[in-house]
């Protein structure tokens, strides 16, 4: 079965301070990947995505991921840390089954300080 | 506008009445999906459909029925709705299944007492 561990449930930076969450997943085949964000009392909506070609992802936002299969990893970055940051992000994969199930993460809460 | 609504947004009910929050898409998706975000839990997928008439469980099913009679309308049916089951709960949709983006609705807060 698929799976998606996301480190830290809650992490904090400081306004301008990279951020960076982490995303390790699982999957019996070339998985596709995900970043969802949440802001407060709203739906997810895409941040960016891995389907196949250039390992990194450049998506919404200033921010980007890297695909790196030999770890099983797909992190999430920012260079600079800003105050409309502060959301809870999800990591996904589909890849099992058919690509018909989504697997998602327990998600992080990010709090920028300013 | 492309969306995703979900009605209603916001229900109480006892145990056991019987309930239907419904879903509508207006994108032609094909793809559909049901999840519930609980604390410390993440979303967990509760059903999907493929497209009309095409549905099948995900992860956590079990108090759950779904319908998918018409391309844009995925209605998420608890027959016998317990206090287990209170949780946020999100439709989703994408263009189909796989590498595609999935667009979600606001959500419905449901508490069961």
């Amino acid at each position: 079965a698929q799976s998606v561990t996301q480190l830290g449930s809650h992490v904090s930076v400081s306004e301008g301070a990279l951020v960076l969450l982490r995303c390790n997943y699982s999957s019996s085949v070339p998985p596709y990947l995900f970043w969802y964000v949440q802001y407060p009392n709203q739906g997810l909506q895409l941040l960016l995505k891995y389907t196949t070609g250039a390992t990194l992802v450049k998506g919404i936002n200033g921010f980007e991921a890297e695909f790196k299969k030999s770890e099983t990893s797909f992190h999430l970055t920012k260079p600079s840390a800003h105050m409309s940051d502060a959301a809870e992000y999800f990591c996904a994969v589909s890849g099992f089954s058919g690509y018909q199930k989504v697997t998602f993460g327990i998600g992080t809460k990010l709090q920028v300080i300013p | 506008e492309a969306q995703v609504t979900q009605n209603p947004r916001y229900l109480i009910t006892v145990t056991g009445k019987k309930l239907t929050v419904t879903c509508s898409q207006n994108m032609n998706h094909e793809y559909m999906s049901w999840y519930r975000q609980d604390p410390g839990l993440g979303l967990r997928q509760i059903y999907y459909s493929m497209n009309v008439e095409v549905t099948d469980k995900g992860d956590v099913p079990e108090g759950y029925k779904v319908s998918r009679k018409e391309k844009r309308n995925f209605p998420l049916i608890l027959e016998s709705p317990s206090p287990n089951q209170t949780s946020l709960y999100f439709c989703a949709s994408s263009l189909s299944a796989g590498p595609y983006e999935q667009y979600f609705g606001p959500g419905t807060r449901l508490t069961v007492t």
